[in-house]
């Protein structure tokens, strides 16, 4: 079975500080990567997906990940954070029918 | 508009009350899923289910029960809940189990045993 590793569960930094997240997983088969934000109160909402092609994907909001096959990563990055970028994300890995979550980053971003 | 709904969205009941939490999908999504969320745990599915009449158990199936008798609808049973269930639980849909399909979820509905 699949299994995530996300490092670093409490992050705050301050607005236009840039962001990693790290993210492996372990999986024998062909992945499906995704990163999912969960804001407070709310459900969670697809920020980007890697299948195939161009390791480095781009998503919604300014995000982008990296996917490194040798190393097993698919970190997610943002450059410049902003105060509405506090939320919970949390990596993902698609294989067997199955989708398999981290524990999850909170992250915190101060005005 | 495309959503997944779940009802109740909040629920407080006592240990041993059988309850169900339903789940409902109108995009036509084969495939429809059940996760719990837990504080430092993240999401740990439950059940899913590939298509009507085909369902399959997560990584955390004790003390629940599903059914997939139409496509649009995945309601998760508790039969006899514990408070070691008490959790915010999410459904979620997509158009398959395989390949790099996006999974749907719904609100959530926070359950509470005592």
């Amino acid at each position: 079975a699949q299994s995530v590793s996300q490092h670093n569960h409490h992050v705050i930094l301050s607005e236009a500080a840039s962001l990693e997240l790290g993210c492996n997983y372990s999986y024998g088969g062909t992945v499906n990567l995704f990163w999912y934000v969960q804001y407070p109160g709310q459900h969670l909402q697809l920020l980007l997906k890697y299948f195939s092609g161009d390791p480095l994907v781009k998503g919604i909001k300014g995000f982008e990940a990296e996917f490194i096959k040798s190393k097993f990563s698919f970190n997610l990055r943002k450059p410049s954070v902003q105060w509405s970028d506090t939320a919970e994300y949390f990596c993902a890995v698609n294989g067997n029918n199955r989708l398999a979550f981290g524990k999850g980053n909170q992250v915190v971003v101060i005005p | 508009e495309a959503q997944v709904t779940q009802n109740p969205r909040y629920l407080i009941t006592v240990t041993g009350k059988k309850l169900t939490v339903t789940c409902s999908q109108n995009m036509n999504h084969e495939y429809m899923s059940w996760y719990r969320q837990d504080p430092g745990l993240g999401l740990r599915q439950i059940y899913y289910s590939m298509n009507v009449e085909v369902t399959d158990k997560g990584d955390v199936p004790e003390g629940y029960k599903v059914s997939r008798k139409e496509k649009r609808n995945f309601p998760l049973i508790l039969e006899s809940p514990s408070p070691n269930q008490t959790s915010l639980y999410f459904c979620a849909s997509s158009l398959g189990g395989g390949l790099p399909y996006e999974q749907y979820f719904g609100p959530g509905t926070r359950l509470t045993v005592t």
